[in-house]
This record gives C-alpha cells, sequence and structure tokens, in this order.
C-alpha cells in the first residue's frame, strides 16, 4: 500500500471557523491532489502540486487554498468553512512517470455546520 | 476538455450474475490514459487497472475485464460470476497526456445479493 496518511480522519466545525487538512506521504512522489467527494459528483479536483512549492487549481478550487512546503506534506485550507464544503476529501499521490498510477489516502469526513 | 461519462448510476444484480459498467470518455488529446477505481462500503479507493492510448489489447484479471474501444471511445468494465465482495462503487477516470491529473465519471454503484 502507498504510504499516505490524511488527518484529520474526522472533523466538525462550524461555518466561518478556519480549517486544515493535511496530507503526509512517505513515497517521495512528485505529484499530489486533493479531491472531493460528493454524491451525484463522484470525484473532483479542488487543487494539485507538481512540486515543492508549485500548485495549481482544479475545478472546484474556490473556497480553498493550497501550501506545499515540504515534498512529503500538502495542505489543504478552507479559509472560512461554509455548509457547502461539507464532503469527503481525498488526498492522492502520483510520481508522474510514464507507469504512474494515482494512490488515495483514507478521506476525511469533513462536516461543517 | 475531458470528460467522463458513467450513466449507470446503480446496478442490482444476484451473485454469480455477470455485469458490465460502461465508461465512455471525450478527449481531443491523442495519449491519453483509462482507470478504474474501486470504492468499497469502507470508503477507501482502491486502484484497478490503468491502459493508455496505444494499447487496445483488451485485459482480463480473475473475475475481472476491460474491453478498451476507441472507435466508440468506451472502456467498459465486466465482472463475471459476480459475488457479494463486489458489491461497490466503480470509478472510471481520464488522464490526458499533456495533464497530470484524473477527471473521474460520477461513479457506478454495483450491489450484488444473494
Amino acid at each position: 500500500d502507498a504510504g499516505i496518511t490524511q488527518s484529520p480522519r474526522h472533523k466538525v466545525t462550524e461555518t466561518g471557523t478556519p480549517v486544515t487538512l493535511r496530507c503526509h506521504q512517505t513515497e517521495n512522489h512528485r505529484y499530489m491532489y486533493w479531491y472531493r467527494q460528493d454524491p451525484g459528483h463522484g470525484l473532483r479536483l479542488i487543487h494539485y502540486s507538481y512540486g515543492v512549492k508549485d500548485t495549481d487549481k482544479g475545478e472546484v478550487s474556490d473556497g480553498y487554498s493550497v501550501s506545499r512546503s515540504k515534498t512529503e506534506d500538502f495542505l489543504l485550507t478552507l479559509e472560512s468553512a461554509t455548509s457547502s464544503q461539507t464532503s469527503v476529501y481525498f488526498c492522492a499521490i502520483s510520481s508522474g512517470d510514464r507507469n504512474e498510477k494515482l494512490f488515495f489516502g483514507s478521506g476525511t469526513q469533513l462536516s461543517v455546520l | 476538455a475531458q470528460k467522463v461519462t458513467q450513466a449507470q448510476t446503480e446496478i442490482s444484480v444476484v451473485e454469480k450474475e455477470d455485469v458490465t459498467l460502461d465508461c465512455v470518455y471525450e478527449t481531443r488529446d491523442t495519449t491519453y490514459y483509462l482507470f478504474w477505481y474501486k470504492q468499497p462500503p469502507s470508503g477507501e479507493l482502491v486502484f484497478l487497472i490503468r491502459r493508455n492510448s496505444f494499447d487496445e489489447q483488451n485485459e482480463i484479471s480473475g473475475r475481472y475485464s476491460w474491453n478498451f474501444q476507441k472507435s466508440t471511445s468506451s472502456f467498459n468494465f465486466t465482472i463475471t460470476a459476480s459475488q457479494v465482495v463486489d458489491s461497490a462503487v466503480y470509478f472510471c477516470a481520464l488522464r490526458t497526456g499533456t495533464a497530470s491529473k484524473l477527471t473521474f465519471g460520477t461513479g457506478t454503484r454495483l450491489q450484488v445479493t444473494l
């Protein structure tokens, strides 16, 4: 199994509060991703990173920011959480080589009340 | 732009039946990669297969088989002699040659009953 750890696994917070989710990998992979999963939408890309301090937006990036100061860590921040951000968040990693596969973390269930 | 369509939202079968999950993709790139992932009730996402656009050979792995047809832009997944443990949501995904991110379909929930 790929070494990906997401924390926390579950989080309940209130509208308007900041929230940070952490993704930690031990594979030294170049690419890291944050997806959210919602019923009827599958998985949608929020942000991704292609190296330390190199990030880009995905299809649903509004209201989210990311940071990657080290190869192994990719942080997702909700600056001011809203109820529409209640979701399951998945981190994924990829080597980016010719035979790459995305490996996913176990997910974080976030509830914004 | 790239898009993946999984038109079947839910499928219910009785154990030992064969079942095919459909996946249709759209991309203008000539180099691309197709994936299938399984999400069992426990919630994790499990990689099943990766196929590149240059390889149209069908693949079989035990009870699982995949039919890739560029002519119809489809990458369908068949489970033979389904089992209760196959109950899960299955996602098809696409990565183009110029991008490093997967675009997912909305998933097909498969329920296998005794």
